[in-house]
């Protein structure tokens, strides 16, 4: 199916610094998800972005899909320990939702 | 509360001893879908349904069998097990799917954790 690549694979960071992880695709995407997954537990959805250039809020997360629709960012401001997890990108260019790799967020007091 | 339930949350089997792991949903979900997560590799989609008697092969299905014959429970069955089908599974639903462009969020079961020895 198509690549959805995510970087970094991991990222370690002090409580109060950002945290920023990337998703990319080689073909254009229809719309793409976010979710977020705590150290033994379950994704859970967090947002989706449909349209090209747009940003959200949640809070201190702020997510943009890109102008071209190929690629979209999750940026964390000041972390929290509660932020601690792996967060997921996952976009659709036809009938599939196909995920990217995540990116695991340690915060450390 | 509407949830993703699955069972057994964990289990230990021996390679070819024939195995199901369960998945119900309370939401009136068309979309069900079975997931593989794997260190380094991420979800990977094993097998879909996006509806009663429709199911679709995904990325990664060979070992693997569903079946979709009530809109509330989406089986996935391994006939005969083997150590490379060690993972964490999750089973997931959404309102829509299967149309093209668009997706609805998912909700996920808490998972099943598998060893195959």
């Amino acid at each position: 199916g198509q690549q959805v690549m995510q970087i970094p694979q991991y990222q370690h960071v002090q409580e109060g610094e950002d945290f920023t992880t990337y998703c990319n695709s080689s073909t254009t995407l229809s719309n793409i998800q976010w979710y977020k997954q705590r150290p033994g537990g379950h994704p859970v959805f967090l947002i989706q972005l449909v349209k090209s250039g747009e940003v959200k809020k949640q809070k201190r997360l702020t997510f943009q899909f890109g102008e071209a629709k190929k690629n979209s960012s999750l940026h964390i401001t000041a972390t929290q320990t509660t932020d601690v997890g792996t967060y997921f990108c996952a976009g659709n260019s036809g009938y599939a939702l196909n995920f990217g790799k995540g990116t695991s967020l340690l915060v450390t007091p | 509360e509407a949830q993703v339930t699955q069972n057994p949350r964990y289990l230990i089997t021996v390679t070819g001893k024939k195995l199901t792991v369960t998945c119900s949903q309370n939401m009136n979900h068309e979309y069900m879908s079975w997931y593989r997560q794997d260190p380094g590799l991420g979800l990977r989609q094993i097998y879909y349904s996006m509806n009663v008697e429709v199911t679709d092969k995904g990325d990664v299905p060979e070992g693997y069998k569903v079946s979709r014959k009530e809109k509330r429970n989406f089986p996935l069955i391994l006939e005969s097990p083997s150590p490379n089908q060690t993972s964490l599974y999750f089973c997931a639903s959404s309102p829509l799917g299967g149309i093209v462009g668009y997706n609805s969020p998912l909700h996920f079961g808490n998972g099943t954790r598998l060893t195959v020895t």
